[in-house]
């Protein structure tokens, strides 16, 4: 079945790793995907990874993916005050392009 | 700036009524999605339409409907409205919206609340 979860709430220094976490429960998730979510805006997509890959590194941002353990993380490196905002992690399967979300993390970042 | 253009921002209005969500999808895109964001159920999929024609269905319920018109925009018919509908509405496109992955771009929404 579809289920994403992760932690509610995460708090960080300006300059420090964030580490935002997310477990799914369905294996046949093909693309796993990671979007930000700023007051008053939509969504917009950080970054994606496919399920057959345990890593993707884009600028400040890496992507782990332990599809033993169904677990998926977002590493945000020299975290910025900009950075605050929800953070979603997504799923979704071959030939369905509906995105399963997870509950959201809010990050906040303080200087 | 998504190129996903979304009205109204806001919406207020009472239980009972009925209201109407607009899209216009990016230039180009085929595919138009819904999802509602609520504080109980999350973000959620609603219902996909590709080129006119109903492709996916989520949890949409039967007091919702949408269409998606020749010029690809498309909208959310919300009818019979509860206080529980109160959420964010967001719509989202994608050049195809099947076959292979590719990236839905997200409008920046239509905040509604029933009274």
């Amino acid at each position: 079945g579809e289920d994403v979860e992760q932690s509610l709430f995460l708090s960080v220094r300006e300059g420090d790793s964030s580490v935002i976490n997310c477990t799914y429960t369905d294996s046949s998730s093909t693309y796993l995907y990671w979007y930000k979510q700023e007051p008053g805006a939509g969504l917009q997509l950080l970054t994606y990874i496919f399920s057959n890959m345990d890593m993707k590194q884009d600028q400040r941002l890496t992507v782990l993916l332990n599809k033993k353990d169904k677990h998926l993380s977002l590493r945000i490196a020299d975290t910025q005050t900009g950075d605050s905002a929800i953070y979603f992690c997504a799923e979704s399967y071959a030939g369905f392009q509906k995105l399963v979300f997870g509950t959201g993390t809010r990050l906040l970042v303080s200087p | 700036d998504s190129g996903v253009t979304q009205t109204p921002k806001h919406l207020i209005t009472a239980t009972g009524q009925r209201v109407t969500l607009r899209c216009s999808p990016r230039s180009g895109d085929l595919s138009v999605y819904w999802y509602q964001q609520s504080l109980d159920q999350g973000l959620q999929f609603l219902i996909q339409y590709y080129n006119g024609e109903e492709r996916a269905k989520g949890n949409i319920l039967e007091r919702f409907s949408a269409q998606q018109f020749p010029d690809l925009h498309s909208e959310l018919n919300l009818s019979s409205l509860e206080l529980g509908d109160s959420a964010l509405y967001f719509c989202a496109s994608s050049p195809r919206g099947q076959g292979e992955w590719e990236t839905q771009y997200f409008g920046p929404g239509t905040r509604l609340l029933v009274l």
